[in-house]
């Protein structure tokens, strides 16, 4: 099975700042056949269900504000929110979709303003 | 717009069943794989189960798997989750997930993944 742990538990983060968040896999989520990276990252707020942000681990979903970006490969991925908004104060989970017989979130990053 | 909605939530004893539901608007519901996703109170999502586009494949979480029988019925745009011998640690909501599907890149269909819709939940709550 594949395991997701992320890091850090939860941060604190002035508005206007960068917010980074860590997610890294037990094994690689490269997929050498198409070289896409099966790792999503999703923004959940409290009282709804979560929204998908990222999907092959950098390209945003439509209706993404551009903040939000991904980067990484294999197994160590970054959510980055250049500068942290209200409205971005959320838990943050990674996801893995490469393993088809059983997907995995991360335990969530919770995000708060400073 | 797409729509899922959840439905056949409760309170429901230890060792009994509970049958949930989601109906799907919106979209080619037989064209997409569909998750059971869930989220015990104040915990992270936990992946329940997955169904192909046609049914054929299901895959389970361990902590499910003999237990929770996912299914469809494409005639009725319905997802179904169907769980028997409920335990204290099934408490959750459940979130039915739509897996996006396929997005052109290189001028190839690359699987895109994830869950690109969901709907709000419905409450299980497993107690004596």
């Amino acid at each position: 099975d594949i395991v997701m742990t992320q890091s850090p538990d939860s941060l604190a983060v002035s508005l206007g700042e960068r917010a980074t968040i860590n997610c890294k896999s037990s094994q690689s989520v490269l997929y050498s056949s198409n070289n896409k990276n099966y790792l999503a990252w999703y923004q959940q707020k409290p009282g709804q269900p979560p929204k998908l942000l990222i999907y092959w681990a950098s390209t945003r979903e439509s209706g993404v504000p551009d903040r939000f970006s991904g980067s990484g490969s294999g197994t160590d991925f970054t959510l980055t929110i250049s500068s942290l908004q209200a409205e971005d104060v959320a838990v943050y989970y990674c996801q893995q979709y490469y393993s088809t017989l059983l997907f995995t979130f991360g335990p969530g990053t919770k995000v708060d303003i400073k | 717009q797409v729509q899922l909605v959840e439905s056949g939530g409760g309170v429901v004893q230890p060792g009994r069943s509970l049958r949930l539901s989601c109906a799907a608007s919106g979209f080619t519901f037989s064209s997409y794989a569909m998750h059971w996703v869930r989220q015990a109170p104040g915990k992270g999502l936990e992946w329940v189960a997955v169904i192909s586009y046609d049914g054929s494949n299901k895959y389970y979480a361990d902590s499910v798997k003999g237990r929770f029988t996912i299914s469809r019925d494409n005639s009725k745009n319905t997802l179904y989750l169907q769980m028997n011998s409920l335990r204290a640690e099934d408490t959750a909501v459940y979130y039915c997930a739509r897996e996006a599907g396929y997005s052109s890149s290189g001028g190839l269909l690359v699987r895109t993944g994830g869950f690109d819709y969901w709907g709000q939940g419905t409450l299980v709550t497993v107690s004596s």
